[in-house]
């Protein structure tokens, strides 16, 4: 089945630092990515949507110069959080739609912690 | 954004009896999708039923939707501990987005 690889699974960085997490599509094509963020015994917010080859869209309240988003090719995505704070700290996760596996398939996600 | 709430937050229950899960979603939908996650984890689909459908199966789940009402049911019979998870259900609206929402955290007590 289809399958996205997410990594790194966890990361600490330090206050003022940022980070990258690459979501790949391993064999389908993802046409759209979608990221979400998930703090501890919460459900999964929606933080924005991209679709390969243009700008993302951002959710209401998603700082989009923090939380950059690159879809430059149908398998790879990346979510960069810039400029990290302690509050930032979440559980983040992909997931991708595309062909020719058109429902969702997530990522395993990963863990951030800001130090 | 988060589409709408589920019910129990949750639910503690004895190995092998039902679990029963709601969940009430706002806006017009596609599909309406159910998934788990074990602490910490990934995203493992479940079940999606589409807003034509009224009922489906697959082995121990089953799903019910009931679009008038804007409201869902999972149910999980003859539960086991390995059930012990968060289950989230998630509705696809018309511009193809996922929401999901509040969870219910399921406990199976052996």
């Amino acid at each position: 089945g289809a399958v996205v690889s997410q990594h790194p699974s966890r990361v600490i960085c330090k206050s003022g630092t940022s980070v990258k997490i690459e979501c790949r599509s391993l064999d389908f094509q993802a046409t759209t990515m979608f990221w979400y963020r998930q703090f501890p015994k919460q459900s999964l917010m929606l933080m924005a949507t991209s679709n390969e080859g243009s700008k993302a869209t951002y959710e209401q309240g998603v700082e989009k110069d923090k939380f950059l988003i690159n879809h430059a090719s149908l398998t790879l995505s990346t979510l960069t959080v810039t400029s990290a704070h302690p509050e930032d700290s979440s559980f983040y996760i992909c997931s991708a739609s595309g062909f020719p596996n058109y429902g969702y398939t997530f990522g395993s996600g990963t863990r951030l912690t800001v130090v | 954004s988060q589409q709408g709430e589920e019910d129990p937050q949750a639910l503690s229950i004895q190995e092998g009896e039902n679990a029963t899960m709601n969940c009430s979603y706002k806006t017009s939908i596609n599909n309406l999708q159910w998934y788990r996650q074990n602490s910490g984890r990934g995203l493992v689909h479940l079940i999606l039923i589409r807003s034509n459908e009224r009922e489906k199966h697959s082995g121990r789940l089953r799903v019910t939707l009931d679009t008038s009402k804007k409201s869902s049911s999972l149910l999980i019979t003859a539960s086991r501990a390995a059930d012990t998870a968060s289950y989230f259900c998630a509705t696809e609206d018309s511009s193809y987005k996922l929401i999901f929402g509040s969870g219910t955290r399921l406990l199976v007590r052996p």
